[in-house]
């Protein structure tokens, strides 16, 4: 199992421009959350994403956007780049037939905007 | 609002020592409640969490938990600590939405 995978693993972008993040779940796993970890800070979250729909948003604008693929994978898309954009973006899996939510972590993208 | 509170920015012991790292949240029923540990650079794992029962929770690496609802909290415990234990240690809660709330953390420094 390779659990839960993300890419890429490091992307250094400039203000004002386009980023796509993915993630591919744990095997099993039909849902996604998305988080942003800005440093020395607890992750918050985005928005979670299951049956290819969002169905629950943080306090994120809409630059922030996803999407979920067949196969479960995730997409998490920002939109004109902020320097405070810059963060570790981790994703999580779940399966939604368990109570609780309980997530496993990839590794995380780190999104470095200058 | 739900919230999750950290108090400790960061704590050193001594390897060997016994460890406690404190939480409390803030919500109306008994939320299901979770610890993780996150390494440098590195994404989450989970360590051990609390749905139902006994309030006393056995997680991985040797850690546990308690839940006490009159105080709102979730403290975790160690007995002895290893140098290996060094990392940034997370408490979350999910209040039955489909989102989950962290505290700020807490970064354990090990010294030999």
């Amino acid at each position: 199992d390779a659990g839960v995978t993300q890419s890429p693993t490091h992307l250094i972008k400039t203000r004002g421009q386009q980023v796509t993040l993915r993630c591919s779940p744990k095997s099993g796993h039909d849902t996604v959350s998305w988080y942003q970890q800005a440093l020395g800070q607890g992750p918050q979250f985005i928005f979670q994403y299951y049956e290819e729909e969002e169905r629950q948003r943080g306090n994120f604008p809409d630059r922030f956007s996803g999407h979920q693929f067949p196969n479960y994978s995730s997409e998490l898309n920002v939109n004109a780049l902020l320097l405070g954009d810059s963060a570790l973006y981790l994703c999580a899996s779940s399966f939604s037939g368990q109570v609780g939510n309980e997530q496993f972590f990839g590794p995380g993208t780190r999104l470095t905007v200058l | 609002a739900q919230s999750v509170t950290q108090p400790d920015i960061h704590i050193t012991v001594s390897e060997g020592a016994s460890l406690e790292l404190r939480c409390n949240y803030s919500y109306g029923a008994t939320p299901y409640l979770f610890w993780y540990v996150q390494s440098p650079g590195q994404g989450l794992q989970l360590l051990l969490k609390y749905f139902s029962g006994d309030t006393l929770v056995q997680g991985i690496k040797g850690f546990e938990a308690e839940f006490k609802r009159s105080q709102s909290s979730f403290n975790l415990r160690k007995p002895s600590v290893h140098w290996s234990d060094a990392a940034e240690y997370f408490c979350a809660v999910h209040t039955g939405g489909f989102k989950t709330i962290f505290g700020a953390g807490t970064r354990l420094f090990v010294k030999a």
